[in-house]
């Protein structure tokens, strides 16, 4: 997953909790998504972006906030997590051929 | 929603045998790509077929896109046990601002 780095990897919270994923990108893509998969759903898209601070809803958006101060930097907020929202989080950029995927955060909502 | 399906959902094949998956989607498209997820890993790009191509050859991997029928296929020829993994199908649609929509996936076994 080069030029593509997610943190944490691992996180457990509590329901109820804001809980902040990151993205960092070293391709200097424009695109930047975050997506969830979840068994039995495949990958869901949240959200997306397409500029710095400029953002735009996915399918399953609601619970989730996003922003984008730097080419670099993507951020996936849960405002206040929930058991739904356990799931992989995978964040991908958009390169010249297709999608770049970070490795994933599994985030598991007690 | 998804917007492509793959099918089977699980294939399950002997080392040297070729593995074909195939994807059906409802609107139209921009392109087609697939990819491979190792098991605890992000997904993998393998190949892009324009809306305007039929079939797209890289390595072992031939992709096929049917327009008309709103459908591709993936074809791993000689596989081997590494090839195992989930591979998934996913449409840029038209107008989607380079959104992909991505489908449940076929798991693939290969026996050694």
């Amino acid at each position: 997953d080069a030029g593509i780095t997610q943190s944490p990897r691992h996180k457990v919270t509590e329901t109820g909790t804001p809980v902040t994923l990151r993205c960092h990108q070293t391709e200097n893509h424009r695109y930047m998504y975050w997506y969830r998969q979840d068994p039995g759903h495949g990958l869901r898209l949240i959200h997306y972006s397409y500029g710095v601070k400029d953002t735009d809803k996915g399918e399953v958006s609601d619970g989730y906030s996003v922003s984008r101060s730097k080419t670099e930097d993507f951020l996936l907020t849960l405002e206040s997590a929930t058991s739904s929202q356990t799931s992989v989080y995978f964040c991908a950029t958009q390169g010249n051929y297709g999608y770049t995927f970070g490795s994933g955060t599994r985030l598991t909502v007690v | 929603s998804q917007q492509g399906e793959e099918d089977p959902q699980a294939l399950s094949i002997q080392e040297g045998e070729n593995a074909t998956m195939n994807c059906s989607y409802k609107t139209s498209i921009n392109n087609l790509q697939w990819y491979r997820q190792n098991s605890g890993r992000g997904l993998v790009h393998l190949i892009l077929i324009r809306s305007n191509e039929r079939e797209k050859h890289s390595g072992r991997l031939r992709v096929t896109l049917d327009t008309s029928k709103k459908s591709s296929s993936l074809l791993i020829t000689a596989s081997r046990a590494a090839d195992t993994a989930s591979y998934f199908c996913a449409t840029d649609a038209s107008g989607s601002n380079y959104k992909l929509t991505f489908g449940k996936g076929t798991l693939l076994t290969v026996n050694p």
